[in-house]
C-alpha cells in the first residue's frame, strides 16, 4: 500500500490565483483530512469527510473548498490565493479502533507559497 | 487561545540525557495521541491512551495520561539523535467524535551526538 500520497510537493501561487491540492489514500479508509501547518502553531484542521459524498467544516475553512466523490479521493481546492494561505497542507486518512479512537495516516504534506 | 499547550516548545539536549515533555489542557479528552513529526514528513502516530492514569512504555519512550485526562507527558530516557524531531500531542474532545483531533502547537526536540 502506498498509503496516503499528495500532489504536489510545492508549488508557488500569485495572489488570486486558484489550485487543487490532490489527496488520494488506498487503504480504504472512510475518514480523511485536510490541514495546514504553520510554524510554531501545530496542525490546524480545515476540512474533513466521514465518506464519499459528506464534507464538513474544521478550525480554519475560509478561503478553501472540498469535495469527496470516492472513498481514495479528497481534494482541497483554494480558489483566490492570499499569502495568509502560504503553509505546508497535510491530508490525513483515519479508520475507528472502537468509538472514540481514530488512527490517522498523514501524507507527506504540500508546501505552498503565495507570493 | 490554544485548546492544548505544550511544553517546552524547544529543546536541545545532549545524548544520553532524560527529557520530559508535556501536554496540558482545561479540557477533558476521551483520547489522547503523541506523534512525531520528521522535517519533510507528515507526522506518525507513537501511541494512543485512552484511560485515566494510563501509562505505555515505547522502548525509552514512556507516556502518560493524566488521571483527570486533561493532561499528558512523554517522558524519552537517555536520549539518542535518532530522537530527534517535532513531537506533536492531539487530544480527542469527549464531547465530540474521536475522528476530529486537537493538536497542540509541538515541541521541537534537538538530541545533539
Amino acid at each position: 500500500n502506498a498509503g496516503v500520497t499528495q500532489t504536489p510537493k510545492f508549488r508557488i501561487l500569485k495572489i488570486g490565483q486558484s489550485m487543487t491540492l490532490q489527496c488520494t489514500q488506498d487503504m480504504n479508509h472512510n475518514y480523511m483530512y485536510w490541514y495546514r501547518q504553520d510554524p510554531g502553531m501545530g496542525l490546524k484542521l480545515i476540512y474533513y469527510s466521514v465518506g464519499a459524498g459528506i464534507t464538513d467544516k474544521g478550525e480554519v475553512p475560509n478561503g478553501y473548498n472540498v469535495s469527496r466523490s470516492t472513498t481514495e479521493d479528497f481534494p482541497l481546492r483554494l480558489e483566490l490565493a492570499a499569502p495568509s494561505q502560504t503553509s505546508v497542507y497535510f491530508c490525513a486518512s483515519s479508520y475507528p479502533r472502537g468509538e472514540t479512537v481514530h488512527t490517522q495516516y498523514f501524507g507527506p504534506g504540500t508546501r505552498l507559497t503565495v507570493l | 487561545t490554544q485548546l492544548l499547550e505544550q511544553s517546552p516548545q524547544f529543546l536541545s539536549i545532549q545524548e544520553g540525557e532524560n527529557l520530559t515533555v508535556y501536554c496540558n489542557s482545561s479540557s477533558v479528552f476521551s483520547s489522547l495521541q503523541w506523534y512525531r513529526q520528521e522535517p519533510g514528513e507528515g507526522p506518525v502516530l507513537l501511541v494512543t491512551v485512552v484511560t485515566g492514569g494510563e501509562v505505555k512504555k515505547l522502548k525509552r519512550l514512556t507516556f502518560q495520561f493524566g488521571d483527570a485526562r486533561k493532561d499528558s507527558s512523554l517522558h524519552i530516557t537517555a536520549a539518542q539523535p535518532g530522537d530527534t524531531g517535532l513531537y506533536l500531542c492531539a487530544g480527542a474532545l469527549r464531547e465530540t467524535s474521536g475522528s476530529r483531533l486537537t493538536f497542540g502547537e509541538g515541541t521541537q526536540l534537538t538530541v545533539n551526538p
